[in-house]
């Protein structure tokens, strides 16, 4: 079945440790994304692309970075930058903006 | 800016019961809305996307309304189950937009009561 999947569920990082998140698809969409979800701030969006080997800055890119080297890889690293990293991060695909969003399951990073 | 307001932020129910979750937008120059699921620590699972063309979609016992007029989506469900205790989200995409602007709703988190 098609889908995302992201990896890993769980991530805990030191402080000044950086970390990747990973994120692939196989439902052949062009479009891709990172949201950070906070309890009581709704989803935010990090990072999207939408074509290969490009990208654009979301709402709160500062203290991460993203590379689309594959249509279906969008890995996110979140860099010793972001000072404060503990969230929920969640993948989203879609074939174009307009015709609806699918999310991965979420990783879950804290930071120890 | 295009705000996404959902109201009740929580609902309580006992099973059996039909219920109706609005979701408001501020902005009416959107290309579709879309209703997503969230059990807690999961992922968006997508229930029904609404072209702006459209005015409602069904899936099952679920059936989402769209009033572009008037700024307004309501997610109708019908006899309510244990299972569907969850938190409802709506998003918009305005017109214009390059991908970057998908707006969420605040959220409705509903228990169904056995």
């Amino acid at each position: 079945d098609g889908g995302i999947t992201q990896s890993p569920k769980y991530l805990f990082r030191k402080e000044g440790q950086n970390v990747t998140l990973s994120c692939e698809q196989n439902l052949n969409h062009d479009a891709m994304y990172w949201y950070r979800q906070d309890p009581g701030q709704g989803l935010r969006l990090i990072y999207y692309s939408q074509i290969v080997n490009d990208f654009q800055k979301g709402d709160i890119a500062e203290g991460y970075s993203v590379s689309r080297e594959k249509k279906e890889s969008f890995p996110l690293t979140v860099t010793s930058a972001q000072k404060n990293p503990t969230a929920f991060y969640l993948c989203a695909s879609s074939i174009s903006y307009e015709d609806g969003y699918t999310f991965g399951s979420g990783t879950r990073l804290t930071v120890v | 800016k295009q705000e996404v307001t959902q109201i009740p932020a929580a609902l309580s129910v006992p099973e059996g019961e039909n219920l109706v979750l609005n979701c408001s937008f501020t902005d009416s120059a959107i290309y579709n809305l879309q209703w997503f699921r969230q059990d807690p620590g999961k992922g968006l699972t997508s229930l029904l996307l609404i072209q702006s063309s459209q005015r409602e979609q069904t899936s099952g016992r679920l059936n989402a309304s769209l009033d572009k007029s008037s700024g307004r989506s309501t997610l109708y469900i019908a006899a309510s189950q244990p299972g569907d205790s969850a938190t409802y989200l709506c998003a918009v995409i305005p017109l214009g937009s390059s991908g970057d602007k998908l707006t969420f709703g605040t959220g409705t988190r509903l228990a169904v009561r056995p």
